[in-house]
């Protein structure tokens, strides 16, 4: 079974600083998907980034960009220059056939 | 407590037909939403309810698709008159709060038209 773990339920960064959120997973698949999502206040989930299982080369937004380490199962977030708006709910998800989310990580940004 | 619970799992309709997706939130949440996967996108928003009412739907196909979430009983989303381009995951979510806590999501229901 697929499970993913985010280990943080809440982060605190400070304005125009780095955050990284920490995420790992489990499955025995050699071809998935790996997902950020952010749940601002307005509870539409957005997707912040997304990895390939088979590109090594790591994935990157803008601001936001990703440590994806298939051998040890890691798929953390890294945040450059928090902003306020970036203050959400962020879920790391498995995607294989179903698509599993961790529990979330609560992240403050404090000005 | 159980967690959000979802079914069926899976879900076969021929065109025209109509799908009934239910969703039962944590025990104690009373809030609830639905959100819809397509395959190779993430998930997208379709609604947000509170016991009895509806909050936000601003991601909700204007025909054929509605929602509820009745005082007592799962949420039911609802989709008449299916078609091929319907076909997808349909994720549920339940949180305590509004703005507090996170959202605990369902394991979903995929929805296949034929």
């Amino acid at each position: 079974a697929q499970t993913v773990t985010q280990s943080q339920p809440e982060m605190s960064v400070q304005e125009a600083e780095t955050v990284t959120l920490s995420c790992t997973y489990d499955t025995s698949e050699s071809d998935y998907y790996l997902f950020w999502y952010k749940q601002p206040p307005s509870r539409q989930m957005i997707l912040v980034i997304r990895q390939e299982a088979y590109k090594q080369q790591n994935a990157t937004e803008n601001r936001f960009s990703v440590n994806f380490q298939k051998a040890a199962k890691s798929f953390s977030l890294k945040i450059s220059d928090s902003q306020l708006g970036d203050a959400a709910m962020y879920f790391c998800a498995y995607r294989n056939n179903d698509m599993r989310f961790g529990a979330g990580t609560r992240l403050t940004v404090k000005p | 407590n159980a967690g959000v619970m979802q079914n069926p799992r899976h879900l076969v309709r021929r065109r025209g037909q109509e799908a009934r997706l239910r969703c039962s939130p944590m025990k104690g949440h009373s809030h609830v939403y639905w959100y819809r996967q397509l395959p190779e996108e993430g998930l997208k928003f379709m609604v947000y309810l509170q016991k009895e009412n509806i909050i936000d739907e601003s991601g909700m196909p204007k025909e054929r698709f509605s929602a509820e979430f009745p005082k007592e009983g799962p949420s039911i989303l609802r989709i008449q008159q299916v078609v091929r381009g319907d076909s997808a995951a349909y994720f549920c979510a339940s949180s305590l709060y509004d703005g507090d806590t996170e959202a605990f999501f369902g394991q979903g229901t995929r929805l296949t038209v034929v």
